[in-house]
């Protein structure tokens, strides 16, 4: 069994601020995790998925996730928010290959960006 | 290459109607999947299709829902007598897999209104 909790439901920073959204997960088994993005009135986009490997993932538009097993956690950053950022995050875990790869989604976290 | 394409991408229906909700893969793609986004919800799995196995409805939320992927590609996700709760954005994904790990692309959504 798998889940995930965004801490969170709307985050609001300035311009320019630093961009920290919160992602816990549990999982039985190593997970996959994962960053959407989602644009009003668009699907999903994923920004970024760590698997294996490198702890310290990095995506598309600036934005690196950390995952830390000790506090299964998988927040993610962005040293300098841009109002093109404003949009609702998914976080998501899958296991890493021993069922049916069917991700768990957070509830999201909308990022609201200020002048 | 193109993307994942759903259509409609806007259904107004009154309860009691049945509806049909079409989702158009990548290309090559084996997996796919149907979510349904309520409002401040997280995605909410339905089904799962993958390659030509049974595709694992565990998802559905009632008999009322049903799909079937035609051919491998297209998708079709049926949802009869319509109730309002039904009400939401539905999400079609299609992936394939690599070295033993998944990607996920998502369509723009088909928004769902039942009156």
């Amino acid at each position: 069994a798998q889940s995930v909790t965004q801490l969170g439901s709307h985050v609001s920073v300035s311009e320019g601020a630093l961009v920290l959204l919160r992602c816990n997960y549990s999982s039985s088994v190593p997970p996959y995790l994962f960053w959407y993005v989602q644009y009003p009135n668009q699907g999903l986009q994923l920004l970024l998925k760590y698997t294996t490997g490198a702890t310290l993932v990095k995506g598309i538009n600036g934005f690196e996730a950390e995952f830390k097993k000790s506090e299964t956690s998988f927040h993610l950053t962005k040293p300098s928010a841009h109002m093109s950022d404003a949009a609702e995050y998914f976080c998501a875990v899958s296991d890493n290959g021993g069922g049916s790869y069917i991700p768990t989604f957070g509830r999201g976290t909308s990022l609201i960006v200020h002048p | 290459g193109a993307g994942v394409s759903q259509s409609p991408s806007n259904k107004v229906t009154e309860k009691g109607k049945d509806v049909e909700l079409r989702c158009d893969p990548i290309s090559g793609h084996t997996a796919l999947y149907w979510y349904r986004q309520s409002l401040g919800q997280g995605l909410e799995f339905l089904i799962y299709f993958q390659g030509n196995s049974a595709p694992d409805k565990s998802g559905l939320p009632s008999d009322r829902f049903s799909a079937e992927r035609t051919g491998g590609s297209v998708s079709t996700l049926t949802i009869q007598r319509t109730q309002q709760e039904d009400s939401a954005v539905y999400l079609c994904a299609s992936s394939f897999t690599s070295g033993g790990q998944e990607t996920q692309y998502f369509g723009p959504g088909t928004r769902l209104l039942v009156l």
